[in-house]
């Protein structure tokens, strides 16, 4: 049973289209994270929330803590968007982050 | 300001051999973990440190062991190395342990074992 899931598992788009990424995780939570692997394999941290809504530059995120749902969006996509984009939600025994399998976005020129 | 390092960025191992992963960080974070990274599944726990002096199993701590040398260093031991260990590692520092702080991320290092 997985904990955190995301959809879609992957993505294609075209350069200048709105994207929604989506996560749905089945354990209480004190914070969500998203975050971003580089084509290179780096990862980076791009948001942490807990109520609400976070705006950073072209990236917005949304979590609604009834429906254990968030969302990241991205306006106006770019190709150097392209990258994998993954969940995460404090959900271990040990109290550590349970990450999701991940959204692989490609936006075309 | 290098944040997270980690070392080597590419090892290959034939079965049996064991090494060690090396990570630092120059944030005087209190928590550093480690992490693998397998196709198809999401990044899980193999050991973490809270804070200095500490350590504790994740989800997948079989054929691992670690040292947390001090604060800045933490670093992973494949005793004897098995071809379900070829995966890609990252090591990962926070100022508290994970869910209130955001994680920052090492290079990785990409492993293989045959």
């Amino acid at each position: 049973k997985n904990e955190v899931e995301q959809s879609p598992q992957n993505l294609t788009a075209q350069e200048g289209e709105f994207i929604t990424i989506n996560c749905s995780y089945s354990v209480g939570i004190s914070a969500l994270h998203w975050l971003q692997q580089h084509p290179g394999g780096g990862i980076v941290s791009l948001f942490m929330l807990s109520s609400g809504k976070k705006k950073h530059g072209r990236l917005i995120a949304t979590i609604n803590i009834q429906e254990k749902h968030s969302s990241l969006h991205i306006t106006a996509s770019h190709p150097r968007d392209s990258a994998v984009y993954i969940c995460a939600v404090l959900g271990g025994s040990q109290g550590n982050l349970i990450f999701g399998k991940g959204t692989k976005l490609s936006v075309k020129p | 300001n290098a944040g997270v390092t980690q070392t080597p960025k590419f090892q290959v191992l034939k079965t049996g051999q064991s090494m060690t992963l090396q990570c630092a960080q120059d944030m005087n974070h209190n928590s550093m973990y480690w992490y693998r990274q397998d196709p198809g599944m999401g990044l899980r726990l193999i050991y973490y440190s809270a804070s200095e002096g500490t350590t504790d199993k994740g989800e997948v701590p079989n054929g691992y062991n670690v040292s947390r040398l001090n604060k800045r260093e933490f670093s992973l031991r494949l005793e004897s190395a098995a071809p379900s260990q070829t995966s890609v590692y990252f090591c990962a520092s926070s100022v508290g342990l994970a869910g209130n702080y955001i994680q920052y991320f090492g290079a990785g290092t990409r492993l293989s074992v045959l």
